[in-house]
């Protein structure tokens, strides 16, 4: 089955740790993304990937870093500088940045304790 | 900038009725427009993607129109059934500048049966 998957389903962070989402796919896709949703308001991009080894900040970037080494892995790091970190985090990936078609994994809930 | 609109936020209606859900951005320089689900804890499932230079999309029991001049897109849904009830999410790729998915927050259907 192809598709996307994030670990883990739910992570609880203490107060000064970081934390690293993990987003993995096996669609062979180039571009892949990191975004934030939060009760009442829209996604929004905190990173995102055109191709291996390269990625670029999107509206939200503060307090967080990623890292594109394998085409089919997008981690997300979650650092203590990230002030309001408790929030649900979505991975996608396209085919190709100029055919910009998403699909979306099924998400990390973070919790901060 | 890009700021995507979707009204009513909430929607309940019986199971069988046809539905429409609405979506305007207020920047017609777009490059497609992608409707989603999303079901209580998941992640996004891609609907419908138009690119701009279309005029709808057709999958099922699913129309999508483009307007880009007005600004506008509707997600028809014929024939309502209770495994339709979730919030369908829009979102216009923008190329100018970031470039990025910008969503809607969202509508939350809820069909009765």
């Amino acid at each position: 089955d192809g598709g996307i998957t994030q670990s883990p389903k739910y992570l609880f962070r203490k107060e000064g740790q970081n934390v690293t989402l993990s987003c993995e796919q096996n669609l062979n896709h180039d571009a892949m993304y990191w975004y934030r949703q939060d009760p009442g308001q829209g996604l929004r991009l905190i990173y995102y990937s055109q191709i291996v080894n390269d990625f670029q900040k999107g509206d939200i970037a503060e307090g967080y870093s990623v890292s594109r080494e394998k085409k089919e892995s997008f981690p997300l790091t979650v650092t203590s500088a990230q002030k309001n970190p408790t929030a649900f985090y979505l991975c996608a990936s396209s085919p190709e940045w100029s055919y910009n078609e998403q699909f979306f994994g099924p998400g990390t809930r973070l919790t901060v304790l | 900038k890009q700021e995507v609109t979707q009204i009513p936020a909430a929607l309940s209606v019986p199971e069988g009725e046809n539905l429409v859900l609405n979506c305007s951005f207020t920047d017609s320089a777009i490059y497609n427009l992608q409707w989603f689900r999303q079901d209580p804890g998941k992640g996004l499932t891609s609907l419908l993607l138009i690119q701009s230079s279309q005029r709808e999309q057709t999958s099922g029991r699913l129309n999508a129109s483009l307007d880009k001049s007005s600004g506008r897109s509707t997600l028809y849904i014929a024939a309502s059934q209770p495994g339709d009830s979730a919030t369908y999410l829009c979102a216009v790729f923008i190329i100018q500048g970031a470039q990025k998915l910008v969503f809607g927050q969202g509508t939350r259907l809820t069909i009765n049966p």
